[in-house]
């Protein structure tokens, strides 16, 4: 099974500071014939089910605001959050579908205000 | 409204078994690639299992820890997917999500609410 490992587990930001989560992948999610990275991140509030920001390494969701941005490609992806709001606290999620299941998820960063 | 609500979930023993439901609306299941992901208290996530649309063969399948307990199912009639658990065990304690898997497949755009499960002695 594919294992991706976040960093940090947590981290305190500032608001309107940056905020970046990275996650490496124990093998590559690129897929070569069709050019894609089959990687995505989720914002989990508590008490919440996780939501979609991010698939494909770098493709907003629809409605996710412009400043949660991904990058990487590979083994080593991250999750920015270029202006960090309050209603921003939250845990994330990087999780891997490249190819077939299992599907699996980083451990979680835990984000919050400084 | 586009929505997935899971309901089925409480306390039993060890060994139990119990069936999770999760009916859509504004979606068709059977057009759909569902999948069930869980949340043990205060961890993280954890995809279960998952069948494939109708049109893509309705293939099923599973994670190792739940392969060969677990069952997924649908009901085209319902509009619902099912999990079926059987033997379960204390460390399948968690908050079961029903999700769509969208945007290329394999990762999961649409979310129920999930239901607790607990199994305890």
């Amino acid at each position: 099974d594919i294992v991706l490992t976040q960093s940090p587990d947590s981290l305190a930001v500032s608001l309107g500071e940056r905020a970046t989560i990275n996650c490496k992948s124990s093998q590559s999610v690129f897929y070569s014939s069709n050019n894609n990275n089959y990687l995505a991140w989720y914002q989990q509030k508590p008490g919440q089910p996780p939501k979609l920001l991010i698939y494909g390494a770098s493709t907003r969701d629809s409605g996710v605001p412009d400043r949660f941005s991904g990058s990487g490609s590979g083994t080593d992806f991250a999750l920015t959050i270029s202006s960090l709001q309050a209603e921003d606290v939250a845990v994330y999620y990087c999780q891997q579908y490249y190819k077939s299941p299992p599907w699996t998820f980083g451990q979680g960063t835990k984000v919050e205000i400084k | 409204e586009v929505q997935l609500v899971e309901s089925g979930g409480g306390l039993l023993k060890p060994g139990g078994s119990l069936r999770l439901s999760c009916a859509a609306s504004g979606i068709s299941v059977t057009d759909a690639w569902m999948s069930w992901v869980r949340q043990a208290p205060g961890k993280g996530l954890e995809w279960v299992g998952r069948i494939k649309s109708e049109s893509a063969g309705g293939k099923i399948e599973y994670a190792a820890p739940v392969k060969g307990r677990f069952t997924v199912s649908r009901d085209e009639s319902k509009n619902t997917v099912f999990l079926q658990m059987n033997s379960l065990k204390i460390e399948d304690t968690a908050i079961y999500y029903c999700t769509r898997e969208g945007k290329g497949f394999g990762n999961f755009d649409l979310w129920g609410q999930g239901t607790l499960v607990t199994v305890s002695s």
